[in-house]
């Protein structure tokens, strides 16, 4: 157990739909991070939050965003859900961020469906 | 369910034998590598880390090699076991701002 808590677990939508992910870190760890993993690509950073503030953006489309709360906890929304976005998405913690943030912890992911 | 999907790179060995995943990364300026290991389903787990200040580190039954010059990172596992088989993915971690880089992933799968 990495002590990254991810719900849901699993999620089946419509195209056009939104949805919201949530993550909660490890306790201690400032820093929060999405990742997406399609069948065909590997991890795919979305974007990176510390203690509230956004850090570091990947490639993360328009139709989606993030935000990190005072308890730090995060939410991915992912809006106008197309057939393409159905993929696992990955919440991650570290301590620290940048070129020093250290190890990674994962959680289990959502896996997203999008019919 | 799967974890990642088709097109990676695969390695089958035979259980007990030694597993050698290699993996090439792409920036100078990185001083930090990890190796994760996914099983079907689960999320990526920490298995060995690297400093650029080292060669190679060993840890329990594995062994992490780093090639500056090559910008080349492998990953050993010694007398694979059936419970190894997953996917083993390289990270490095760049430069400024940019959180761990992940490379494609290799899907080992130990043959009973």
């Amino acid at each position: 157990d990495s002590g990254v808590t991810q719900t849901p677990k699993h999620l089946i939508t419509a195209t056009g739909q939104r949805v919201t992910l949530r993550c909660s870190p490890r306790s201690g760890d400032l820093s929060v991070y999405w990742y997406q993993q399609s069948l065909d690509q590997g991890l795919q950073f979305l974007i990176h939050y510390y203690n509230g503030e956004e850090r570091a953006k990947g490639n993360i489309l328009e139709r989606f965003s993030a935000q990190q709360f005072p308890d730090l906890h995060s939410e991915l929304n992912l809006s106008s859900l197309e057939l393409g976005d159905s993929a696992l998405y990955f919440c991650a913690s570290s301590v620290g961020w940048g070129h020093d943030a250290g190890e990674l912890f994962f959680g289990e992911g959502s896996r997203l469906t999008v019919l | 369910g799967e974890s990642v999907g088709l097109h990676l790179p695969t390695l089958s060995v035979q259980e007990g034998d030694n597993s050698i995943i290699n993996c090439a990364y792409s920036n100078s300026a990185s001083d930090y590598f990890i190796w994760y290991k996914q099983e079907s389903g689960k999320g990526p787990q920490f298995i060995i880390d690297i400093r650029s200040n080292m060669d190679k580190r060993q840890g329990q039954r594995v062994t992490v090699l780093l090639n500056k010059t090559v910008k080349h990172l492998s990953l050993q596992i010694a007398a694979t076991q059936p419970g190894d088989s997953a996917v083993y993915f390289c990270a490095e971690n760049g430069s400024g701002n940019t959180p761990l880089v992940f490379g494609k992933g290799t899907r080992l799968s130990v043959i009973a």
